[in-house]
Protein backbone atom coordinates (compact mmCIF):
# COMPACT_ATOMS: atom_id res chain seq x y z
CA UNK A 1 0.00 0.00 0.00
CA UNK A 2 1.02 3.42 -0.97
CA UNK A 3 1.60 6.01 1.93
CA UNK A 4 -0.89 8.69 0.02
CA UNK A 5 -4.08 7.20 -1.19
CA UNK A 6 -5.42 8.10 -4.47
CA UNK A 7 -8.55 6.38 -6.34
CA UNK A 8 -7.09 3.94 -9.00
CA UNK A 9 -9.27 5.32 -11.55
CA UNK A 10 -11.70 8.63 -12.75
CA UNK A 11 -13.22 9.06 -15.43
CA UNK A 12 -15.25 12.35 -17.00
CA UNK A 13 -16.81 13.44 -20.71
CA UNK A 14 -14.42 15.56 -22.68
CA UNK A 15 -15.51 19.36 -21.52
CA UNK A 16 -15.90 18.45 -18.20
CA UNK A 17 -14.28 19.21 -14.87
CA UNK A 18 -12.89 15.99 -12.91
CA UNK A 19 -10.90 15.98 -9.74
CA UNK A 20 -8.58 13.48 -8.05
CA UNK A 21 -8.03 13.56 -3.77
CA UNK A 22 -5.20 12.55 -2.31
CA UNK A 23 -5.11 11.49 1.30
CA UNK A 24 -1.68 11.34 3.78
CA UNK A 25 -1.28 12.74 7.54
CA UNK A 26 0.33 15.00 9.53
CA UNK A 27 3.79 13.62 8.81
CA UNK A 28 3.46 14.02 4.71
CA UNK A 29 0.46 16.09 3.19
CA UNK A 30 -0.22 17.76 6.93
CA UNK A 31 3.53 19.39 7.50
CA UNK A 32 4.62 19.54 3.58
CA UNK A 33 4.10 20.30 0.34
CA UNK A 34 2.06 18.28 -2.39
CA UNK A 35 3.30 17.77 -5.68
CA UNK A 36 1.17 16.12 -8.50
CA UNK A 37 2.56 14.44 -11.25
CA UNK A 38 1.25 13.29 -15.00
CA UNK A 39 2.66 10.30 -16.76
CA UNK A 40 1.39 10.09 -20.50
CA UNK A 41 1.18 5.99 -21.58
CA UNK A 42 4.92 4.60 -22.00
CA UNK A 43 6.50 8.25 -20.85
CA UNK A 44 8.25 9.39 -18.27
CA UNK A 45 6.44 11.67 -15.44
CA UNK A 46 6.08 15.04 -15.63
CA UNK A 47 5.48 17.88 -12.96
CA UNK A 48 2.08 19.34 -12.68
CA UNK A 49 1.45 21.61 -9.89
CA UNK A 50 4.16 21.94 -7.07
CA UNK A 51 3.99 23.31 -3.60
CA UNK A 52 0.44 22.27 -3.44
CA UNK A 53 -1.31 25.19 -5.82
CA UNK A 54 1.96 26.19 -8.20
CA UNK A 55 1.57 25.73 -12.33
CA UNK A 56 5.37 25.17 -13.53
CA UNK A 57 5.84 27.40 -16.93
CA UNK A 58 4.21 25.46 -20.07
CA UNK A 59 1.57 23.78 -17.83
CA UNK A 60 -2.31 24.72 -18.86
CA UNK A 61 -4.13 26.49 -16.35
CA UNK A 62 -6.87 24.06 -16.97
CA UNK A 63 -4.97 22.40 -14.15
CA UNK A 64 -5.29 23.17 -10.40
CA UNK A 65 -3.99 22.04 -7.37
CA UNK A 66 -5.44 22.66 -3.61
CA UNK A 67 -4.85 21.66 0.20
CA UNK A 68 -6.93 20.89 3.21
CA UNK A 69 -5.03 19.69 5.91
CA UNK A 70 -3.85 15.81 5.54
CA UNK A 71 -5.47 16.27 1.51
CA UNK A 72 -5.43 17.78 -1.47
CA UNK A 73 -6.95 17.60 -4.85
CA UNK A 74 -5.84 18.17 -8.39
CA UNK A 75 -8.61 19.37 -10.47
CA UNK A 76 -8.35 19.17 -14.32
CA UNK A 77 -11.21 21.05 -16.06
CA UNK A 78 -12.32 21.22 -20.13
CA UNK A 79 -11.14 17.56 -20.08
CA UNK A 80 -9.57 16.91 -23.29
CA UNK A 81 -8.61 13.31 -24.74
CA UNK A 82 -5.11 14.46 -24.80
CA UNK A 83 -5.40 14.33 -20.75
CA UNK A 84 -6.03 10.26 -20.48
CA UNK A 85 -2.67 9.89 -18.57
CA UNK A 86 -2.12 8.49 -14.87
CA UNK A 87 -1.69 10.90 -12.20
CA UNK A 88 0.14 10.60 -9.01
CA UNK A 89 0.44 13.16 -6.00
CA UNK A 90 3.75 13.02 -3.69
CA UNK A 91 5.14 14.74 -0.64
CA UNK A 92 7.69 14.66 2.12
CA UNK A 93 7.36 12.25 4.51
CA UNK A 94 9.02 13.71 7.93
CA UNK A 95 9.03 10.25 9.52
CA UNK A 96 10.42 8.44 6.05
CA UNK A 97 12.53 11.43 5.40
CA UNK A 98 11.80 11.46 2.04
CA UNK A 99 9.07 12.01 -0.70
CA UNK A 100 6.31 9.28 -1.22
CA UNK A 101 4.02 8.66 -3.44
CA UNK A 102 0.37 7.99 -4.09
CA UNK A 103 -0.33 5.04 -5.91
CA UNK A 104 -1.73 6.73 -8.71
CA UNK A 105 -5.00 7.16 -10.73
CA UNK A 106 -5.73 6.45 -13.99
CA UNK A 107 -8.12 9.31 -15.57
CA UNK A 108 -9.96 7.85 -18.76
CA UNK A 109 -11.83 10.71 -20.94
CA UNK A 110 -15.23 9.16 -22.15
CA UNK B 1 17.05 21.74 -23.27
CA UNK B 2 17.52 19.79 -20.46
CA UNK B 3 18.25 16.18 -20.64
CA UNK B 4 18.68 13.34 -18.33
CA UNK B 5 19.56 10.62 -19.92
CA UNK B 6 19.87 7.11 -17.92
CA UNK B 7 21.93 4.14 -18.91
CA UNK B 8 23.14 1.21 -17.52
CA UNK B 9 20.07 -0.94 -16.97
CA UNK B 10 19.75 -4.52 -18.19
CA UNK B 11 19.29 -8.02 -17.40
CA UNK B 12 20.96 -9.30 -14.30
CA UNK B 13 20.63 -12.48 -12.28
CA UNK B 14 19.35 -12.40 -8.90
CA UNK B 15 21.93 -11.60 -6.25
CA UNK B 16 24.48 -9.53 -8.66
CA UNK B 17 25.07 -5.91 -8.97
CA UNK B 18 24.34 -3.11 -11.32
CA UNK B 19 25.36 0.25 -11.96
CA UNK B 20 23.24 2.75 -13.07
CA UNK B 21 24.41 6.30 -14.64
CA UNK B 22 22.28 9.90 -15.12
CA UNK B 23 24.09 12.33 -17.60
CA UNK B 24 22.69 15.68 -17.20
CA UNK B 25 22.52 18.84 -19.52
CA UNK B 26 21.03 21.68 -20.23
CA UNK B 27 20.28 22.94 -16.27
CA UNK B 28 22.66 23.36 -13.42
CA UNK B 29 23.52 20.18 -12.52
CA UNK B 30 25.34 21.25 -9.41
CA UNK B 31 22.78 22.98 -7.91
CA UNK B 32 19.76 20.61 -8.13
CA UNK B 33 19.18 17.66 -6.18
CA UNK B 34 18.67 14.85 -7.75
CA UNK B 35 16.58 11.30 -7.17
CA UNK B 36 16.10 7.78 -8.35
CA UNK B 37 12.93 6.58 -8.81
CA UNK B 38 11.37 3.18 -10.19
CA UNK B 39 8.30 1.98 -11.57
CA UNK B 40 7.44 -1.71 -11.40
CA UNK B 41 6.15 -3.02 -14.74
CA UNK B 42 2.28 -1.75 -14.77
CA UNK B 43 2.99 -0.38 -11.05
CA UNK B 44 2.95 3.15 -9.73
CA UNK B 45 5.98 5.47 -9.35
CA UNK B 46 8.04 4.36 -6.14
CA UNK B 47 10.63 6.72 -4.67
CA UNK B 48 14.24 5.23 -3.85
CA UNK B 49 16.86 7.52 -3.02
CA UNK B 50 17.93 11.30 -2.68
CA UNK B 51 21.17 13.10 -2.98
CA UNK B 52 21.31 16.65 -2.28
CA UNK B 53 22.99 19.09 -4.71
CA UNK B 54 26.93 18.32 -3.10
CA UNK B 55 26.41 15.00 -2.15
CA UNK B 56 26.45 15.72 1.68
CA UNK B 57 23.13 14.00 2.63
CA UNK B 58 21.34 10.75 1.33
CA UNK B 59 18.37 9.28 2.21
CA UNK B 60 17.04 6.21 0.83
CA UNK B 61 13.98 4.13 0.92
CA UNK B 62 13.56 1.23 3.24
CA UNK B 63 13.19 -0.70 0.55
CA UNK B 64 16.93 -0.35 -0.92
CA UNK B 65 18.79 1.03 2.07
CA UNK B 66 22.01 -1.35 2.63
CA UNK B 67 22.07 -2.47 -0.68
CA UNK B 68 21.90 0.57 -3.02
CA UNK B 69 23.80 3.62 -2.97
CA UNK B 70 24.15 7.19 -5.01
CA UNK B 71 26.44 9.15 -5.68
CA UNK B 72 27.10 11.93 -8.20
CA UNK B 73 29.97 13.68 -9.70
CA UNK B 74 29.24 17.04 -10.57
CA UNK B 75 32.31 17.67 -12.44
CA UNK B 76 30.72 15.35 -15.07
CA UNK B 77 26.97 16.10 -14.42
CA UNK B 78 26.77 12.71 -13.78
CA UNK B 79 24.32 10.87 -11.09
CA UNK B 80 24.95 7.44 -10.37
CA UNK B 81 23.47 4.21 -8.54
CA UNK B 82 24.79 1.21 -7.35
CA UNK B 83 22.63 -1.69 -7.30
CA UNK B 84 23.81 -4.23 -5.02
CA UNK B 85 22.38 -8.27 -3.97
CA UNK B 86 19.25 -7.04 -6.36
CA UNK B 87 16.27 -9.36 -6.30
CA UNK B 88 13.33 -10.32 -8.55
CA UNK B 89 11.19 -7.40 -6.91
CA UNK B 90 13.70 -4.78 -7.86
CA UNK B 91 12.95 -5.31 -11.56
CA UNK B 92 11.54 -1.61 -13.27
CA UNK B 93 12.01 1.11 -14.96
CA UNK B 94 14.47 3.50 -13.41
CA UNK B 95 13.97 6.86 -13.68
CA UNK B 96 16.56 9.94 -12.42
CA UNK B 97 15.09 13.25 -11.83
CA UNK B 98 16.37 16.98 -10.41
CA UNK B 99 14.46 18.72 -7.92
CA UNK B 100 15.44 22.60 -6.76
CA UNK B 101 15.79 21.39 -3.38
CA UNK B 102 15.52 18.15 -1.32
CA UNK B 103 11.74 18.97 -0.53
CA UNK B 104 10.74 20.23 -3.79
CA UNK B 105 8.85 18.39 -6.60
CA UNK B 106 10.96 17.11 -9.56
CA UNK B 107 10.73 19.10 -12.45
CA UNK B 108 13.36 17.43 -14.63
CA UNK B 109 13.17 13.94 -15.31
CA UNK B 110 14.87 10.96 -17.47
CA UNK B 111 13.05 8.56 -20.02
CA UNK B 112 14.05 5.79 -17.85
CA UNK B 113 16.05 2.51 -18.48
CA UNK B 114 14.65 -0.94 -17.44
CA UNK B 115 16.54 -3.02 -15.08
CA UNK B 116 15.25 -7.01 -14.95
CA UNK B 117 16.46 -8.77 -12.47
CA UNK B 118 15.94 -12.69 -13.46
CA UNK B 119 17.61 -16.21 -13.56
Amino acid sequence: QSVLTQPPSVSEAPGQRVTISCSGSSSNIGNNAVNWYQQLPGKAPKLLIYYDDLLPSGVSDRFSGSKSGTSASLAISGLQSEDEADYYCAAWDDSLIGPVFGGGTKLTVL
Amino acid sequence: QVQLVESGGGVVQPGRSLRLSCSASGFTFSSHAMHWVRQAPGKGLEWMGLISYDGSERYYADSVKGRFTMSRDNSKNTLYLQMNSLRAEDTAVYFCAGSAGMQAGCEYWGQGTLVTVSS
